[in-house]
């Protein structure tokens, strides 16, 4: 069964807007990562957040990590067509293999 | 560094045929992983190797999969005998596991049609 589930599924935004989506998992962790990946392609690797983190910013990516909570968000500030994408958490535990959510499919308008 | 490279990129076969897809992984990582993705089930780990050993291949749907990592630089998944409920995307990803980091390089995928 998947670790993660992404919320929401589906995301339609203009472009300059915020996008926000979340991360829910049920497991102890050690880290959780985004991926992204655009149509036809394997998925690239965005950002990792460790266990004891809370936040981690990478350009205008900002993740949050509630251990407390079991739950992650991914917030794209200033979008671009560019972003569009399916985007996907990914938790880590001590076994060494990530399992995927089901990821959430943005679509950013210009 | 090329990243990982996956071969074929497309394959169409028949129900019935063996179907072999192979994967070279990022010089210097350990880890390698196979999934498969389909709009249905998502992305679904299949197996993945450590240092070249099968560590879990639960995922792996029935005894017709089968993978191997012969060396450090290469992997094949195969499907003998295939049926059309295997035609998914297939992907091979890598990592360096080590104790802070198992970020995974995904490859470009193989489409695979069974008809």
């Amino acid at each position: 069964s998947q670790q993660g589930e992404e919320d929401p599924q589906a995301l339609s935004i203009q472009e300059g807007e915020n996008a926000t989506m979340n991360c829910s998992y049920k497991t102890s962790i050690n880290n959780l990562q985004w991926y992204r990946q655009n149509s036809g392609r394997g998925l690239v690797h965005l950002i990792l957040i460790r266990s004891n983190e809370r936040e981690k910013h990478s350009g205008r990516l900002r993740v949050t990590l509630d251990t407390s909570k079991k739950s992650s968000s991914l917030l794209i500030t200033a979008s671009r067509a560019a972003d569009t994408a399916s985007y996907f958490c990914a938790t880590s535990n001590q076994g060494g293999k990530l399992i995927f959510g089901q990821g959430t499919e943005l679509s950013v308008k210009p | 560094d090329a990243g990982v490279i996956q071969s074929p990129r497309h394959e169409v076969t028949e129900m019935g045929q063996e179907v072999t897809l192979r994967c070279k992984p990022i010089s210097g990582h350990n880890s390698l992983f196979w999934y498969r993705q389909t709009m249905m089930r998502g992305l679904e780990l299949l197996i993945y190797f450590n240092n070249n050993v099968p560590i879990d291949d639960s995922g792996m749907p029935e005894d017709r999969f089968s993978a191997k990592m012969p060396n450090a630089s290469f992997s094949t998944l195969k499907i003998q005998p295939s049926e059309p409920r295997d035609s998914a995307v297939y992907f091979c990803a890598s990592s360096f596991r080590g104790p802070s980091t198992d970020t995974q390089y995904f490859g470009p995928g193989t489409r695979l049609t069974v008809l």
